[in-house]
């Protein structure tokens, strides 16, 4: 039974640029939820979907936006890349009546 | 103030000894806890949840204080493989949840 998946484990882009990360939940899962983990940081709460809408999101400024399919997968997109932006990105899903999340190995982001 | 607070660190104990680790909360509405793990470069995975009647799993046991807003985690006969980083967790409320996370705290085992 495979996890979370996310997709790239690695990316480095330039300042400016725009990226998408991709992660699809474990089988059975229908809650996805994005963080972004700095270096010696907790992750922090990103936003969370369900049912294919956004249902809640944390401190993030609008570059940060999301989007969740059908099939339950979900893409994070980031525009206008920020130094400070390099993160590990993780997603974790959840199943209905379950409280704990499993997440993904994450995405490294890094921005030049 | 932190939503989570956690003593960041690091704690070096040798393998065998018993080492607990603290978070408080600031959000009383905070309704469900949790402790992960996150070994180095490595997504954070569930160690356990966290009950107010105290749970244990094995060498673990967890404690919630809700008066004091409060959470423990006992590791008892430590091995070398519980060197990680322990993420103390709370959730709001369920149904429209985000997980706010500590900054964890980094155990090393010493053999």
């Amino acid at each position: 039974d495979a996890g979370v998946t996310q997709s790239p484990t690695h990316l480095i882009k330039t300042r400016g640029q725009q990226v998408t990360l991709r992660c699809s939940p474990k089988s059975g899962h229908d809650t996805v939820s994005w963080y972004q983990q700095a270096l010696g940081q907790g992750p922090q709460f990103i936003f969370q979907y369900y049912e294919e809408e956004e249902r809640q999101r944390g401190n993030f400024p609008d570059r940060f936006s999301g989007h969740q399919f059908p099939n339950y997968s979900s893409e994070l997109n980031v525009n206008a890349l920020l130094l400070g932006d390099s993160a590990l990105y993780l997603c974790a899903s959840r199943g209905q009546g379950r409280w704990g999340y499993t997440f993904g190995s994450g995405t490294r982001l890094t921005v030049v | 103030r932190k939503e989570v607070e956690q003593d960041p660190g690091p704690f070096n104990v040798p393998e065998g000894a018993t080492v607990a680790f603290n978070c408080t909360y600031s959000n009383s509405a905070s309704q469900s806890f949790f402790w992960y793990r996150q070994d180095c470069r490595k997504e954070p995975k569930l160690l356990m949840s966290v009950y107010s009647s105290g749970n244990e799993d094995g060498r673990f046991t967890a404690q919630l204080n809700r008066a004091s807003q409060y959470i423990s985690l006992l590791i008892r006969d430590s091995k070398l493989s519980d060197s990680a980083t322990y993420l103390c967790v709370v959730n709001i409320f369920f149904g429209n949840e985000k997980l706010t996370f500590g900054t964890g705290t980094r155990l090393t085992i010493i053999p």
